[in-house]
């Protein structure tokens, strides 16, 4: 069974850092491409990064390029997501996603607020 | 970027109905590279259909999708009460991924 746990939201002040972990397992994590996708409040889905599976590449939404990073561990069967300089825009729960070749299963997701 | 447009915003129906969902893409998705998901409150979103047509596991067969190019259809055969909910397409055909805005399933 695919799992995915995300971890590491919270509130943080405007210009604040905070990193994002996504916990895998139940599929083969290493061969796959991985996403980030938001949702700010009662709104709809964000793409935010997407990460290959070898991490050679790999692709931001123009609203966060510069300020978030991807990266993966595969040997831990991980991903992160890096976020600085942060908004009162970038205020979402934030999703670990795997891709359709897996079932395109979420995890539950991790509220970031950003406020001061 | 391809934008994805969906409509109506809402839909209201009543049980045993049919849904029509539509999804249209502002330049043609890649290799019919088009999902469907749906998404209850409170909750991540669960994928439905993929690849334009195929039913993700363990979904039931009253939920089918298809189209292709620009234009993209999901359709509810025969509205359960669990069926009510947010319903986002999708494209991973190419970069960046994109969402449509979403439509709502209510109950009339």
């Amino acid at each position: 069974e695919v799992q995915l746990v995300e971890s590491g939201g919270g509130l943080v002040k405007p210009g604040g850092s905070l990193r994002l972990s996504c916990a895998a397992s139940g599929f083969t994590f290493r061969s796959y491409s991985m996403n980030w996708v938001r949702q700010a409040p009662g709104k709809g889905l964000e793409w935010v990064s997407s990460i290959s599976s070898s991490s050679r590449y790999i692709y931001y939404a123009d609203s966060v390029k510069g300020r978030l990073t991807i990266s993966r561990d595969n040997a831990n069967n991980s991903l992160y997501l890096q976020m600085h300089s942060l908004r009162a825009e970038d205020t979402a729960v934030y999703y670990c996603a795997s891709p359709v070749a897996v079932g395109g299963f979420w995890g539950q997701g991790t509220l970031v607020t950003v406020s001061s | 970027e391809i934008v994805l447009t969906q409509s109506p915003g809402t839909l209201s129906l009543s049980p045993g109905e049919r849904a029509t969902l539509y999804c249209r893409a502002s330049q043609s998705v890649s290799s019919s590279y088009l999902a469907w998901y749906q998404q209850k409150p409170g909750q991540a979103p669960r994928l439905l259909i993929y690849g334009a047509s195929s039913r993700a596991t363990g979904i039931p067969d009253r939920f089918s999708g298809s189209g292709s190019g620009t234009d993209f259809t999901l359709t509810i055969s025969r509205l359960e009460p669990e069926d009510f909910a947010i319903y986002y397409c999708q494209q991973y055909g190419s970069s960046p991924i994109t969402f449509g805005q979403g439509t709502r399933l209510e109950i009339k």
